[in-house]
């Protein structure tokens, strides 16, 4: 089983929907990346958390430490956001990541 | 802010042969780490150096290895590559070890023949 896993591993939308994607570990963390990944390999860094929850505009995310769970949430998704999102934990100086998920937003 | 930038974009290499990619970090950050990411599979973490000290390394081979200099460059060298050693390989510098944004260059793909 792998220590990050995160769900689900595809996900296609219609323009304007609300997004969920999950990510789930099982190692004690010293903070959470929630990443972007374009084709060609790009990758921007959207979110680093340890506790709460984080907005950048139509962006949300949250964690759960007891939980061991966070979420990325997008508002009102728009074909841009279409990308690979990874989350990504820290872990004694080891990140670990996700196989990431998949999202296609269609106009 | 320059950004985090790579080189080369692209390289072919034999197996057997050695090679160095290089980065360059932003403007005080004392932080980079590099990755190794096979097609259609998420980044591994290959280590990280903090000040010029490797400060953390993931499940590579000793045939992996790095170095930071005090200008906020860094390299990553394989010897003896392999055909398992195609894929894009990622730095990402940060201010510090912990509770740091990370920020990627666009990376390095490595074809091993």
């Amino acid at each position: 089983k792998n220590e990050v896993e995160q769900s689900p591993q595809n996900l296609t939308a219609q323009e304007g929907e609300f997004i969920t994607i999950n990510c789930s570990y099982s190692v004690g963390i010293s903070a959470l990346h929630w990443l972007q990944q374009h084709p060609g390999g790009g990758i921007v860094s959207l979110f680093m958390l340890s506790s709460g929850k984080k907005k950048h505009g139509r962006l949300i995310a949250t964690i759960n430490i007891q939980e061991k769970h966070s979420s990325l949430h997008i508002t009102a998704s728009h074909p841009r956001d279409s990308a690979v999102y990874i989350c990504a934990v820290l872990n004694n100086n080891d990140m670990r990541f996700g196989a990431g998920t998949r999202l296609t937003v269609k106009p | 802010e320059t950004g985090v930038t790579q080189s080369p974009t692209h390289l072919i290499k034999t197996r057997g042969q050695q090679v160095t990619l290089r980065c360059s970090s932003q403007s005080g950050h004392n932080t980079v780490s590099w990755y190794q990411q096979a097609l259609g599979q998420g980044p591994q973490f290959i280590f990280q150096y903090y000040r010029e000290e490797e400060n953390g390394r993931g499940n590579f081979p000793p045939r992996f290895s790095g170095l930071q200099f005090p200008n906020y460059s860094s390299e990553l060298n394989v010897n003896a590559l392999e055909l398992d050693d195609s894929a894009l390989y990622l730095c990402a510098s940060s201010l510090d070890i912990y509770n740091s944004p990370l920020h990627f260059g666009n990376g390095t793909r490595l074809t091993v023949t």
